[in-house]
């Protein structure tokens, strides 16, 4: 079946890096998200990542995909308190129907 | 200008009552979505139709009925309700189903059911 797991909280100072990390279920899935939610607000894509990847770095994101142990993490470089926020990873569902298989959400504290 | 709106952004019902929400995207995608989230912040996709044909219906009680009047539109009403769909519902919309899709969400209705 299809699930994605993440931890539920993260707490870090200001400047320092984040790590937050998810397992997936489904090996066929050929695109890996992260959503970022402010408090109030709808999801907004952060980064994906293609499954033949193994990294992928956007400024202060890089993202890490392990295929084999279905483990992905997002590393956010200097945290700053505007990172604070609910982070959701995500699978592409099976089939061509758009679907995404959202984690529960990581809320992640930045502490001035 | 909004790109995913939805109205409204807050509802209050009693139990037994029959709502609706609506969403608008200006983007001019081709499918649209609706999710719900939970008290915990668990996100579950419900329905997504693409140029106006559903091509996702997950488990969700029939008393929810999605609408696509056009592919700018996606209503969900919702008849009978229970106190256990008090939620917030995201509406989103996405240009495709294949790619990396992104996907772009609304603000989100707060609905709580008494």
């Amino acid at each position: 079946g299809e699930d994605v797991e993440q931890s539920l909280f993260l707490s870090v100072r200001e400047g320092d890096s984040s790590v937050i990390n998810c397992t997936y279920t489904d090996s066929s899935s050929t695109y890996l998200y992260w959503y970022k939610q402010e408090p109030g607000a709808g999801l907004q894509l952060l980064t994906y990542i293609f499954s033949n990847m193994d990294m992928k770095q956007d400024q202060r994101l890089t993202v890490l995909l392990n295929k084999k142990d279905k483990h992905l993490s997002l590393r956010i470089a200097d945290t700053q308190t505007g990172d604070s926020a609910i982070y959701f990873c995500a699978e592409r569902g099976s089939g061509n129907t758009g679907k995404l298989i959202f984690g529960q959400g990581t809320t992640l504290q930045v502490k001035p | 200008d909004t790109a995913v709106s939805q109205t409204p952004k807050y509802l209050v019902t009693q139990m037994g009552n029959d709502k609706s929400i609506k969403c608008e995207q200006n983007l001019g995608h081709d499918t649209m979505y609706w999710y719900k989230q939970d008290s915990k912040k668990f996100l579950k996709i419900m329905f997504s139709y693409n140029n106006k044909e559903l091509i996702i219906n997950e488990t969700v009680p029939n008393r929810f009925s999605p609408k696509s009047p056009d592919k700018a539109h996606l209503n969900l009403h919702i008849n009978s309700l229970e106190l256990g769909d008090s939620a917030v519902y995201f509406c989103a919309s996405s240009q495709q189903t294949g790619g990396y899709n992104e996907q772009f969400f609304g603000p989100g209705t707060r609905l709580t059911v008494l």
